[in-house]
């Protein structure tokens, strides 16, 4: 059961414009969720996160937006560089329970970005 | 780089053997997390280590162990290894017990059992 949904294996933008890309989650109990970076042969690395009080978190380039009724999160990033070509995580963890603090991932989106 | 270190990059081991992962977490990081990434699977969480004790546990094999010792460093040890526990291994930290902090990565421990 995949608590935490990446539809989008791949998505393709070009330099200069939006890269939107998308996350879902089937537990209520999430309430922090983060987005990560990885390039091949690296581990992955911390972009930008949001708590649940929060509907909007932005970082520079990067902004999360989130919709708890439809739990569902994106990721905006504009404007889209060739540097920002890597696979993006999605993840969650919840408060309280024997799982706090501990990270529920995506299976992660490839994105593109085409000089 | 995220500060966090993982020795060795690659291992290479045939079935039945036992193998030891080492981490270092960033500097002034008290939780250790390990994290397993099969081709066809996710990041798929293992355990959490805070200020040495055991703290949670993930999908975590019988066969696999871990410790965090006094200096925060961290071991996962995986016995009696099978052609399935070939995976990337990923250690990251985190300043207090996880809640509401991000974590950060290491670049991993490739594992190929042949």
């Amino acid at each position: 059961d995949q608590q935490v949904k990446q539809n989008s294996p791949s998505l393709s933008v070009q330099e200069g414009r939006i890269s939107i890309l998308n996350c879902d989650y089937t537990n209520s109990m999430f309430d922090y969720f983060l987005w990560y970076k990885k390039y091949p042969a690296e581990g992955p690395t911390f972009l930008i996160s949001i708590s649940s009080i929060k509907d909007k978190n932005e970082d520079g380039r990067f902004t999360v937006f989130l919709n708890k009724s439809a739990k569902h999160l994106s990721l905006h990033i504009v404007p889209s560089q060739p540097g920002d070509s890597a696979v993006y995580f999605c993840a969650a963890s919840v408060r309280y329970g024997g799982s706090q603090g501990n990270l529920i991932f995506g299976k992660g989106t490839k994105l593109s970005v085409k000089p | 780089d995220s500060g966090v270190t993982q020795t060795p990059k690659h291992l290479i081991t045939a079935t039945g053997q036992r193998v030891t992962l080492r981490c270092s977490p960033r500097s002034g990081d008290l939780s250790v997390y390990w994290y397993q990434q099969s081709l066809d699977q996710g990041l798929q969480f293992l355990i959490q280590y805070y200020n040495g004790e055991e703290r949670a546990k993930g999908n975590i094999l019988e066969r696999f162990s871990a410790q965090q010792f006094p200096d925060l460093h961290s071991e996962l040890n995986l016995s009696s290894l099978e052609l399935g526990d070939s995976a990337l291994y990923f250690c990251a930290s985190s300043t207090g017990t996880g809640i509401g902090q991000p974590q950060h990565f290491g670049d991993g421990t490739r594992l190929s059992i042949l």
